[in-house]
């Protein structure tokens, strides 16, 4: 089945260390995202990816970054400036359907605690 | 700018009651809105959407909702609640427009289902 693969699922960090969350999709989407969730905030948006070695970024990119090599890959890196990175990350691509709306798919996230 | 607010971060039924979540949207033409739904720990699967092709949309599960420009809604219902239905839900909007269409959250819903 196609999908969009998040690991790991949860993650513990020491204050100062940088970590990196895998994204890997199987799709054939052009056009990733990163989210952050956070309770009672929604989803905000970190970057986004719309073909291979583009990407912008979203609301709130201050201390994360990321890559796009691959199609199939888009991993973020949660840096040491990230000034409270404690939250779940959410990775989607996205789909085009025929009425033209954009239509997202997401991994099932992973939990990054900052000890 | 585009915006969604979700009235209520909580919401309780008991089981075999009517599910209603609101949504209310601000845009500046008319949009694509969406509802998703998330279960603990797991991504956003999107429930159902509206792209003006009927007011009135069905989804899965047994969700539907109905888009009203003159109140600027789309809330969701469904008749019946079951213990399954408990999760978190998101209404979202984007706007139809060529290339990249960012996709707006609001803070989310919480549905408790009370046997």
């Amino acid at each position: 089945d196609g999908g969009i693969t998040q690991s790991p699922k949860y993650l513990f960090r020491k204050e100062g260390q940088n970590v990196t969350l895998s994204c890997e999709q199987n799709l054939n989407h052009d056009a990733m995202y990163w989210y952050r969730q956070d309770p009672g905030q929604g989803l905000r948006l970190i970057y986004y990816s719309q073909i291979v070695n583009d990407f912008q970024k979203g609301d709130i990119a201050e201390g994360y970054s990321v890559s796009r090599e691959k199609k199939e890959s888009f991993p973020l890196t949660v840096t040491s400036a990230q000034k409270n990175p404690t939250a779940f990350y959410l990775c989607a691509s996205k789909r085009t359907d025929s009425s033209g709306a954009n239509v997202l798919t997401f991994g099932a996230g992973s939990r990054l605690t900052v000890l | 700018a585009q915006s969604v607010t979700q009235l209520g971060s909580h919401v309780s039924v008991s089981e075999g009651a009517l599910v209603l979540l609101r949504c209310n949207y601000s845009s500046s033409v008319p949009p694509y809105l969406f509802w998703y739904v998330q279960y603990p720990n797991q991504g956003l699967q999107l429930l159902l959407k509206y792209t003006s092709a009927a007011t009135l949309v069905k989804g899965i599960n047994g969700f539907e909702a109905e888009f009203k420009k003159s109140e600027t809604s789309f809330h969701l219902t469904k008749p019946s609640a079951h213990m399954s239905d408990a999760a978190e839900y998101f209404c979202a909007v984007s706007h139809p427009s060529g290339g990249y269409q960012k996709v707006t959250f609001g803070t989310g819903t919480k549905l408790q289902v009370i046997p």
